[in-house]
């Protein structure tokens, strides 16, 4: 089954510098990856999410890009506000039925 | 709309004893699955459904049980608890094409004594 790496498991930066956050799949069949922002005791919600025939997307402060080639993607947020600290997930998706495999997360804080 | 619901929020169980999660989505979406999320390990997919009647195995399927006899509705069954099923339960929704993001409930919190 497909294998989600995800790198760095905890991140501080500075309010305004930028943070990158990434990850590594293994399924070369993965088409679909979305990236999820987890504040203390909520739901995960959607931020941004990337599909294999793109390889870099943006809004906003938030980009991801694509190397499928190399099987990674990253997740580039500039500008960083304290209120992007969070736990961030990343997730690599394929076939019809949606089987969504989680990397284990990154927690970033962002230091006023 | 409210968009996917689930019940209780927490929930203490002793070892043995059966439970069953409810979770509800008013959006209409075809493809439904449950998570179970541990400190350090992300989100684990226990079961999914494409739709009514359809079920299949996630990652960590093993004891828990899974029906789909409603677009709406799909309930995750604990059938004998143990304390290694503590964790945070979230259901996740979306549309059935492919590629789609997933709507997550507010999750339940459940522990095993």
């Amino acid at each position: 089954g497909e294998n989600v790496e995800q790198h760095p498991s905890t991140l501080s930066v500075q309010e305004g510098d930028s943070a990158v956050i990434k990850c590594t799949y293994s399924d070369s069949a993965s088409n679909y990856f979305p990236w999820y922002k987890q504040e203390l005791g909520k739901r995960p919600q959607l931020i941004i999410d990337i599909r294999s025939n793109v390889g870099e997307k943006k809004d906003q402060r938030i980009a991801v890009t694509l190397n499928k080639t190399a099987k990674h993607f990253s997740l580039h947020i500039t500008e960083t506000q304290p209120e992007d600290s969070a736990v961030y997930f990343c997730a690599a998706a394929s076939g019809g039925y949606q089987k969504v495999t989680f990397g284990t997360g990154t927690k970033l804080q962002v230091i006023p | 709309n409210a968009g996917v619901t689930q019940t209780p929020k927490f929930q203490v169980l002793k070892t043995g004893q059966s439970m069953t999660l409810q979770c509800a989505q008013d959006m209409n979406h075809e493809y439904m699955s449950w998570y179970r999320q541990d400190p350090g390990m992300g989100l684990r997919l226990i079961h999914y459904s494409v739709g009514a009647g359809i079920t299949d195995q996630g990652e960590v399927p093993n004891g828990y049980n899974v029906s789909r006899s409603t677009t709406e509705d799909f309930p995750l069954r604990l059938l004998s608890a143990a304390p290694s099923q503590t964790s945070v339960y979230f259901c996740a929704s979306s549309l059935s094409q492919t590629n789609q993001p997933q709507h997550f409930g507010d999750g339940t919190r459940l522990s095993i004594l």
